[in-house]
């Protein structure tokens, strides 16, 4: 079956614009994360969804970046006034419940420039 | 809170030679565990996983990881390295809390 997908798989823009990156989780999981991995490191964790609801949102770094799940599906993870230091590949996963086993998405590349 | 440490930045063996991928973790309470691979330009991929069930614990493509709560280590191990064996391996470690925790990655070379 299709498993997580993301797009854009890459994005490059300028300093201090607005990017929405957007997650397509497996079909009928209910939950969904967000993690970032740097150049050199592991992925760490962003925030993550149950259903809705956004049920933990403590690694998101500061208030320029934001994400939704209007439906309890699809997410878009927002950037404002993106920096230089947000380039790195973000990666969405997805599990039928919390706790459960994550798949994870290709992720997208975002080059700030 | 849970951490994971990777031992090796980067392990390099011959095609057919047996793999060691070395983990240690720290936590308060039970972990689970995973090793997961990334291969370039692929998603993260489940290798496998330890939910207290046994301490040896096989995965996909032939790799195996054991359990030892007296070293706090959880080595990945495969007796015979196969060139598409070539990835990035992460060491994650998962809580009560959901966040997965991931370990700074191993990179495994195998060479002819």
């Amino acid at each position: 079956g299709a498993g997580v997908s993301q797009t854009p798989s890459n994005k490059v823009t300028e300093k201090g614009k607005y990017v929405e990156l957007r997650c397509d989780p497996i079909s009928g999981h209910t939950a969904l994360y967000w993690y970032r991995q740097s150049l050199g490191q592991g992925p760490e964790f962003l925030i993550y969804f149950q259903g809705t609801g956004a049920a933990d949102d403590s690694g998101l770094p500061n208030d320029r970046f934001f994400a939704v799940r209007p439906e309890g599906s699809v997410s878009t993870l927002k950037i404002q006034r993106t920096e230089r230091g947000d380039s790195a590949v973000y990666l969405c996963a997805s599990s039928s419940y919390l706790g459960e086993t994550q798949y994870f998405g290709p992720g997208t590349r975002l080059l700030v420039l | 809170a849970q951490s994971v440490t990777q031992l090796d930045s980067h392990v390099s063996v011959s095609e057919g030679t047996p793999v060691l991928l070395r983990c240690n973790y720290s936590s308060s309470y039970s972990p689970s565990l995973f090793w997961y691979v990334q291969h370039p330009n692929k998603g993260l991929q489940l290798l496998l996983k330890y939910t207290s069930a046994a301490t040896l614990v096989k995965g996909i493509n032939g790799f195996e990881a054991e359990f030892k709560k007296s070293e706090t280590s959880f080595h990945l191990t495969k007796p015979s390295a196969h060139m598409s064996d070539a990835a990035e391996y992460f060491c994650v470690g998962g809580g009560s809390n959901y966040k997965l925790t991931f370990g700074k990655g191993t990179l495994l070379t195998v060479n002819p």
